[in-house]
């Protein structure tokens, strides 16, 4: 069974850190981009953060460009997403994601990882 | 950045109804890569139909697609209970993907 497991998420202060994880099975882990996507209670989805099969190319949105870092170990078929100066507004469930080949869109999904930020 | 604007908010219809769903680009998107999802409350979102108009393995022929440049459709031919819930449209382009800000299919 293709299958996506976060974990990690937690409560932290603002301008704290946060590690998330994503393991990966029943698929060929090391051939597909993957991606994190967040959803802020009661809000829309939001695309985070993509990376490419190598760990070569890595794409951010601009929220939080130069405080979040995707990540990858194809060896042990995991996602990584590293938060930091997490502010109020980066509170929301984080997806893990598998890409569509050719279409790219979003075609596995993990159950998701809350991460809230608050004092 | 390109904006995807999806109406109406709300769309409020009764089991057995068509719906008909709107994407609007903020400029031309690929066909290949726009994309719809379903997700329901307290579960993850559910690929339904990639390049605008393919289905999503397991995607019931209920659910279609269409549209290109910068106006997409969902329809739904005949609503089944299981069906409401909020649907996202969602695009690729440059390095950067988007989200619309969903539809919600509520019963009437």
């Amino acid at each position: 069974e293709v299958q996506l497991v976060e974990s990690g998420g937690g409560l932290v202060q603002p301008g704290g850190s946060l590690r998330l994880s994503c393991a990966a099975s029943g698929f060929t882990f090391r051939t597909y981009w993957m991606s994190w996507v967040r959803q802020a209670p009661g809000k829309g989805l939001e695309w985070v953060a993509n990376i490419n099969q190598d760990g070569s190319e890595k794409y951010y949105v601009d929220s939080v460009e130069g405080r979040f870092t995707i990540s990858r170990d194809n060896a042990e078929n995991s996602l990584y997403l590293q938060m930091n100066s997490l502010r109020a507004e980066d509170t929301a469930m984080y997806y893990c994601v598998r890409v569509k080949w050719v279409s790219n869109a979003f075609d596995i999904w993990g159950q998701g990882t809350m991460v809230t930020v608050s004092s | 950045e390109i904006v995807l604007t999806q109406s109406p908010g709300t769309l409020s219809l009764s089991p057995g109804e068509r719906a008909t769903l709107s994407c609007r680009a903020s400029q031309s998107v690929s066909s290949s890569y726009l994309t719809w999802y379903q997700q329901k409350p307290g579960q993850a979102p559910r690929l339904l139909i990639y390049g605008a108009s393919s289905r999503a393995t397991g995607i019931p022929d209920r659910f279609s697609g269409s549209g290109s440049g910068t106006d997409f459709i969902l329809t739904i031919s005949r609503l089944e209970p299981e069906d409401f819930a909020v649907y996202y449209c969602h695009q690729y382009g440059s390095s950067l993907w988007t989200f619309g800000q969903g539809t919600k299919v509520e019963i009437k």
